[in-house]
């Protein structure tokens, strides 16, 4: 079972649609979760963390976070062709010093 | 502002000759990270420093080594590049708390020749 899950797409959503995407994981122990963008040939950027149960919102961003059922989920509103790239899901499994262990991400298109 | 900064953005080596490459931070993170990246897969941890306490993962192999002569300099230093080492390195920071992300550099693509 791989740590990290994501539908790598590409999910295609039209322009001012919200954009839903998902991610899974397999540690159950499993502390701290982020989302990062990376656009081709660039490196990842932070979008969201999430830390606890729930929703957490930034802007047009959500992320959600389910750790019972080992789900983390990010949901962009008002979705623009610059949001098109590849969204990274990325687990730190243990205390805060450890690496990040990341799925291999959702390519995302924003049609115009 | 550039917070983490690796230099340079593209290096280009020969089969088997050696190369490092740097990654410097004015974030005064005492965690540094380096990552692979290979085309179309995900960043794949190669080792990190908490401070001057190196960490690497069990499966990076031996011709990867990695120095860190202070808190605002970490070096990755391929020793025999092979073909399969061209990849993105991604250098990344953090303070080590739970709650903190990581913040990461531009990146330095390496070729092999």
């Amino acid at each position: 079972q791989k740590e990290v899950e994501q539908n790598s797409g590409p999910l295609s959503v039209p322009e001012g649609a919200i954009a839903s995407l998902n991610c899974t994981y397999s540690d159950r122990g499993s502390q701290s979760f982020f989302w990062y963008r990376q656009y081709s040939g660039k490196s990842p950027e932070l979008i969201m963390s999430i830390y606890s149960n729930g929703d957490k919102e930034d802007g047009r961003f959500t992320a959600q976070l389910n750790k019972a059922s080992q789900y983390v989920s990010l949901l962009i509103r008002d979705s623009q062709p610059s949001d098109s790239a590849t969204y990274l899901c990325a687990v730190n499994k243990g205390g805060g010093a450890d690496g990040l262990t990341f799925g291999k991400g959702t390519h995302l298109i924003i049609q115009p | 502002d550039a917070m983490v900064i690796q230099n340079p953005r593209y290096q280009v080596t020969q089969f088997g000759k050696p190369v490092t490459l740097s990654c410097s931070q004015t974030l005064n993170h005492n965690v540094m990270y380096w990552y692979q990246q290979k085309s179309s897969q995900a960043p794949k941890l190669l080792f990190h420093y908490y401070d001057k306490d190196f960490n690497n993962e069990a499966d990076t192999p031996d011709n990867f080594q990695s120095r860190r002569p202070n808190t605002s300099f970490c070096f990755l230093d391929i020793r025999s590049p092979g073909l399969g080492d061209a990849a993105m390195y991604l250098c990344a920071t953090s303070r080590g708390d739970i709650d903190q992300p990581q913040h990461f550099g531009d990146g330095t693509r390496l070729s092999i020749l």
